[in-house]
C-alpha cells in the first residue's frame, strides 16, 4: 500500500518554463512533508518543506503547494534551469509515526533542456 | 560542517556472502536511519536508531539483515548470506532528533550481488 505516490515517473520542460512536479497522500494523519532533489550517485538533499498549516510555501525559484482536501501538494520551479535536472522525491512524516518518521514516492525524474 | 559519510560507495559480493555498510552521521545529529532505493523504486525505509533507545527495525526485509550503532554515532548496516534481489543503493540519514523532520542523506553506498 503506497502511502506516497508520484504518478510521473518523468516530466521534461524547456528552460526558462515552469516545472510543475506532483504527489499524492493517502494518509490525511501526514502532517508534514518535504521535496527532496537527488542527482545521480548523490544522496537526495532537502529542497523544501511544508507544515498541514499551511497551504504555500515558497523560497525562491521553488513553491509547494499543499491541498489537504485532495490529499495533494505540488512543486513548482520557475524559471526552471538546466542544473534542476535531477530525480525529485516527495516525503510525507506525522509525528508519532513509525517507519523512520519520512514514507517517500518513487521519484519524478525532471528534465530541463536548454 | 561535515555531512553524513558512507562507506564503501560501492561494492561488489559474491551471492551468500556477508556485508557491512558504514554510515558516520553529521555530528550531534542523534536521530539516525537506514534506506535503500532498488532500481526504479523510491526510498524504502529500513531501520531507525534515537539516542540510546532500541531501534525502529520494522522495516528490515529479513532476519538476514541487520544494524547497530555504537556510541551513540558510527552505524553498521549488516547483510548476511546476499542474494542477488539486495543488490541496491543503500542510503544513510541523519537529524537532530526523531522531532526534526529534515533529514540530511549520504552519498549511499551501491551494493551489487553477482
Amino acid at each position: 500500500d503506497q502511502q506516497v505516490k508520484q504518478n510521473s515517473p518523468s516530466l521534461s520542460v524547456q528552460e526558462g518554463r515552469i516545472s510543475i512536479l506532483n504527489c499524492d497522500y493517502t494518509n490525511s494523519m501526514f502532517d508534514y512533508f518535504l521535496w527532496y532533489k537527488k542527482y545521480p550517485a548523490e544522496g537526495p538533499t532537502f529542497l523544501i518543506s511544508i507544515s498541514s498549516i499551511k497551504d504555500k510555501n515558497e523560497d525562491g525559484r521553488f513553491t509547494v503547494f499543499l491541498n489537504k482536501s485532495a490529499k495533494h501538494l505540488s512543486l513548482h520551479i520557475v524559471p526552471s534551469q538546466p542544473g534542476d535536472s535531477a530525480v525529485y522525491f516527495c516525503a510525507a512524516s506525522y509525528y508519532g509515526g513509525s517507519q523512520g518518521n519520512l514514507i517517500f514516492g518513487k521519484g519524478t525524474k525532471l528534465s530541463v533542456k536548454p | 560542517g561535515a555531512g553524513v559519510s558512507q562507506s564503501p560507495s560501492n561494492k561488489v559480493t559474491e551471492k551468500g556472502k556477508d556485508v557491512e555498510l558504514r554510515c558516520d552521521p553529521i555530528s550531534g545529529h542523534t536521530a539516525l536511519y537506514w534506506y535503500r532505493q532498488s532500481l526504479g523504486q523510491g526510498l524504502e525505509f529500513l531501520i531507525y536508531f534515537q539516542g540510546n533507545s532500541a531501534p525502529d527495525k520494522s522495516g528490515l526485509p529479513s532476519d538476514r539483515f541487520s544494524a547497530e550503532r555504537t556510541g551513540g554515532s558510527v552505524s553498521t548496516l549488516t547483510i548476511q548470506r546476499t542474494q542477488q534481489e539486495d543488490s541496491a543503493v543503500y542510503l544513510c540519514a541523519s537529524s537532530l532528533s526523531r522531532d526534526y523532520y529534515e533529514q540530511y542523506f549520504g552519498p549511499g553506498t551501491r551494493l551489487t550481488v553477482t
